[in-house]
């Protein structure tokens, strides 16, 4: 059975770091790219970033490209998202999703529980 | 980067309705089309992918059609276990991306 895990996030200062992990189970990690996806309160869906499958391909919504870095582990089976530089507009559950095929654009078939992140002073 | 419009933001039904939702994409994306349903508290649940195949134990009371810009989604007789809000994401291109959602209460 797959499961996603987040875990991580918590309340940090404006300006501040965090990052946030996501443990998989019940597929094999390393033949899929991973996503992270967020949600503010009461809004709506933004992807973030993606992984490729080996590490060697990413890419990042515009809001946070140059600020948030997503790596990944695959002996740990664990993806991250190191989150710099945080500002208010960043408060969100943050998803890991993995995608229903192998392709850095993809549509997701499992979706974790998520991780909050507050960023406020 | 592609654009997706959703609408409406919201309705009201009955249950037994038949309620559709329309998704339109700023670019042709095919039919790399997804649509989602989220619960409050849950995490997002796939309905349908390539824009008209239901996932597997899906209830066949939800499909979804269209190709190139323009999307619909249908439920054909809503159940009290549908009040959610419903998301088109396309995955026809990075950045991947998400319309603004549609919530449909009873």
């Amino acid at each position: 059975q797959v499961h996603l895990v987040e875990s991580g996030g918590g309340v940090v200062q404006p300006g501040r770091s965090l990052r946030i992990s996501c443990e998989v189970s019940g597929f094999s990690f390393s033949g899929y790219a991973m996503n992270w996806v967020r949600q503010a309160p009461g809004k709506g869906l933004e992807w973030v970033a993606v992984m490729s499958y080996d590490g060697t391909k990413e890419d990042y919504a515009d809001s946070v490209r140059g600020r948030f870095a997503i790596s990944r582990d695959n002996s740990k089976n664990t993806l991250y998202l190191q989150m710099n530089s945080l500002r208010a507009e960043d408060t969100a559950v943050y998803y890991c999703a993995k995608p229903a095929g192998f392709e850095l654009a993809y549509y997701f078939d499992y979706w974790g529980q998520g991780t909050l992140v507050t960023v406020s002073s | 980067d592609i654009q997706m419009t959703q609408s409406p933001s919201s309705l009201s039904a009955s249950v037994g309705d038949r309620v559709t939702i329309t998704c339109q994409a700023s670019q042709d994306i095919s039919i790399y089309l997804s649509w989602y349903q989220q619960k409050p508290g849950k995490a997002p649940k796939l309905l349908i992918y390539d824009a008209s195949i239901l996932e597997a134990g899906v209830p066949s009371r939800f499909s979804g059609s269209g190709s190139v810009t323009d999307f619909t989604f249908t439920i054909s007789s809503l159940q009290p276990e549908d009040i959610a809000t419903y998301y088109c994401q396309q995955y026809e291109n990075l950045p991947l991306s998400f319309g603004g959602g549609t919530k449909v209460e009873i």
